[in-house]
């Protein structure tokens, strides 16, 4: 059962514009939820994350909103550079299980010049 | 600060055969984590350490898969025997105490 969904397998952007990455989640437990990069024959690398007792955090370019009411949150990135054309992934985690990550199951970002 | 190490990256073997992965964490992580990941899906806990201790091995298949985590560092990942559908990327992670995990390269295993 699939409890962190990625709807949009694919998402394309013009550069300079903002991307945004959704994910909702079914779990109410997961009290922290991360937001991954993974660039071909690479493993993931963090990129950002909330805490459940937030609903923004932001680091540079990248800014994760959690609407906890709506079980989902997403990741802009404004601006967009061609450099950030990824799979984005988003998983969740509740201090329950140790912090296993729970994975969606990918957004391709696409951003053209 | 190396990363995550993991060797080999690339394995190919004819089915039943037997097959093994490794992985060194970043040193002073504490907790270690393999992950499978099938193509076109996120990754999905194997196994989980903490220190030398296997936490949660719940997803493990244990009828062929086995790991160990020797003197809480190093962890070596073993399948015997492999079936076709053990065909994906193995990846491993280290944290120490947060929920930031890094990951390492993984090991595309292929199995014939």
């Amino acid at each position: 059962d699939q409890q962190v969904k990625q709807n949009s397998p694919s998402l394309s952007v013009q550069e300079g514009r903002i991307s945004i990455l959704n994910c909702d989640y079914t779990n109410s437990m997961f009290d922290y939820f991360l937001w991954y990069k993974k660039y071909p024959a690479e493993g993931p690398t963090f990129l950002i994350s909330i805490s459940s007792i937030k609903d923004k955090n932001e680091d540079g370019r990248f800014t994760v909103f959690l609407n906890k009411s709506a079980k989902h949150l997403s990741l802009h990135i404004v601006p967009s550079q061609p450099g950030d054309s990824a799979v984005y992934f988003c998983a969740a985690s509740d201090s329950n299980s140790g912090y296993a990550l729970n994975f969606g199951k990918g957004t391709s970002l696409l951003v053209t010049p | 600060e190396a990363g995550v190490v993991q060797s080999p990256r690339y394995k190919i073997i004819e089915k039943k055969q037997p097959v093994a992965f490794w992985c060194n964490p970043i040193s002073g992580h504490n907790t270690l984590y393999w992950y499978l990941q099938n193509l076109g899906q996120g990754p999905e806990l194997l196994i989980r350490y903490e220190n030398e201790e296997a936490v949660d091995d719940s997803q493990l298949p244990k009828d062929r898969f086995s790991a160990e985590r020797l003197k809480g560092v190093d962890s070596t990942l073993k399948i015997q025997p492999a079936e076709l559908g053990d065909s994906a990327v193995y990846l491993c992670a280290s944290s120490f105490g947060r929920a930031e995990q890094f990951f390492g390269p993984g090991t595309r295993l292929t199995v014939l």
